[in-house]
């Protein structure tokens, strides 16, 4: 059973591009999490979602970023006009019910 | 709100000698708790969980952790550690609400070296 995947491992942006980063949840799982590690810290929840819903979206950035779960494909995270500030890497999850959460390697966002 | 705090942010053993990582939160509603290991540039791989049942909960390569609801702690334990245990480790919660999602709050991490 594959785990959760992420692509791509490494995405350099110039300030003001968009970056658009996939998640593949494991099989079976409908539930997708993202989260965001900045340098020398923890991890912070961005958004919750399910098949083609955002369910809690509390973590978020107000403006620049969104996400999304199609009926079909992957879930993307998209940040748009990124800067400087939106170096970081982050992280896909995925749970098949609402306890227990597997993670990917995570996409390293670098702007330059 | 929830809350985790890790109590040390950097933890040196030598090799074989017992380890603790200390990890308190703070929850009004009860909880489920996991520790995650981060090696560097990679993602967090599941060590152990506390959904219920027993307080004393056994992971993979040879950790354990216990709960204490009381002192609402969740410290992470092994007896004697390995070179390949250093690694960053996180300890984190989440709200036992199915229907509210289970967003994971996380601690900053404690970063545990093991020197020879």
């Amino acid at each position: 059973n594959a785990g959760v995947m992420q692509n791509p491992r490494h995405l350099v942006r110039r300030r003001g591009q968009e970056a658009r980063l996939r998640c593949s949840p494991m099989k079976g799982h409908s539930h997708v999490y993202w989260y965001r590690q900045l340098p020398e810290e923890g991890l912070k929840f961005m958004v919750y979602l399910q098949k083609e819903n955002i369910i809690d979206e509390s973590g978020m950035p107000k403006e620049r970023f969104s996400a999304e779960f199609p009926k079909e494909g992957p879930s993307i995270l998209r940040i748009q006009q990124v800067v400087r500030g939106d170096s970081a890497a982050y992280f896909c999850a995925s749970s098949k019910y609402t306890d227990t959460q597997y993670f990917g390697p995570g996409t390293r966002l670098t702007v330059l | 709100a929830q809350s985790v705090t890790q109590l040390d942010s950097q933890v040196p053993v030598f090799e074989e000698a017992p380890v603790e990582l200390r990890c308190n939160y703070s929850s009004s509603v009860s909880v489920y708790l996991f520790w995650y290991v981060q090696y560097p540039n990679q993602g967090l791989q599941l060590l152990l969980k506390y959904l219920s049942g027993s307080t004393l909960v056994k992971g993979i390569n040879g950790f354990e952790a216990e709960f204490n609801k009381s002192q609402t702690s969740f410290h992470l334990r092994k007896p004697s550690v390995h070179i390949s245990d250093t690694a960053e480790y996180f300890c984190a919660v989440s709200d036992r609400i199915e229907t509210s999602g289970s967003r994971l709050t996380f601690g900053e991490g404690t970063q545990l070296t093991v020197n020879p």
